[in-house]
């Protein structure tokens, strides 16, 4: 079947610019993660849905970062304000349940330039 | 700081020989995962251990867990180029839902 999707696969913004990512997830998948990769911090955790709510919004790097999920089904993540230092590699994922012991299928990422 | 830690950082080797990667992680965990990545985007699960097992097998691949030392192996047996990736743990701490911390990945070469 379809994996996770995501668009664009690619956005260049310019500074102080807001952008949307956007995240469809398996079929199916209750839960569902964001994640960045950069050069300098590696892999990171972002957020994480169950259903439509969030209960761990540890890893937004700052309010100008916000997700939402409606549906049960796609997301958007919201950076306001880019930053330079934002550009990276966003990645969701989803999982059948976000118990503990079912594996996340990633998609393919969005690369984020901000100029 | 990441919670688990790839050693070594870069592997290059010959097609046909083994490759070993490890990861050492520090809190208590439910699962480790292994993932491969190709050209920087989408990752690709490759295996799941669980904490109370020890050892897993997956066509070429071969995991271990050792929970005393909180370290993990990634064997790939007789290396493809295709095989030719980063690959990455990642664990799934007690108590944190199923939010996934990865390590720094390992760059793996397989040379033709």
């Amino acid at each position: 079947g379809a994996g996770v999707s995501q668009s664009p696969s690619n956005k260049v913004t310019e500074k102080g610019k807001d952008v949307e990512l956007r995240c469809d997830p398996i079929s199916g998948h209750t839960a569902l993660y964001w994640y960045r990769q950069s050069l300098g911090q590696g892999l990171e955790f972002l957020i994480y849905f169950q259903g439509n709510s969030a209960p761990d919004k540890s890893g937004l790097p700052s309010d100008r970062f916000s997700a939402e999920r409606t549906g049960g089904s796609v997301s958007t993540l919201t950076i306001q304000r880019t930053q330079q230092e934002d550009s990276a590699v966003y990645l969701c994922a989803s999982s059948l349940d976000p118990g503990s012991y079912y594996e996340q299928y990633f998609g393919p990422g969005t690369r984020l330039t901000v100029t | 700081s990441q919670q688990g830690e790839e050693d070594p950082q870069a592997l290059s080797i010959q097609e046909g020989e083994n490759a070993t990667m490890n990861c050492s992680y520090k809190t208590s965990i439910n699962n480790l995962q292994w993932y491969r990545q190709n050209s920087g985007r989408g990752l690709v699960h490759l295996i799941l251990i669980r904490s109370n097992e020890r050892e897993k097998h997956s066509g070429r691949l071969r995991v271990t867990l050792d929970t005393s030392k909180k370290s993990s192996s990634l064997l790939i047996t007789a290396s493809r180029a295709a095989d030719t990736a980063s690959y990455f743990c990642a664990t799934d701490r007690n108590n944190a839902g199923n939010m996934l911390t990865f390590g720094g990945g390992t760059r793996l070469m397989v040379k033709p």
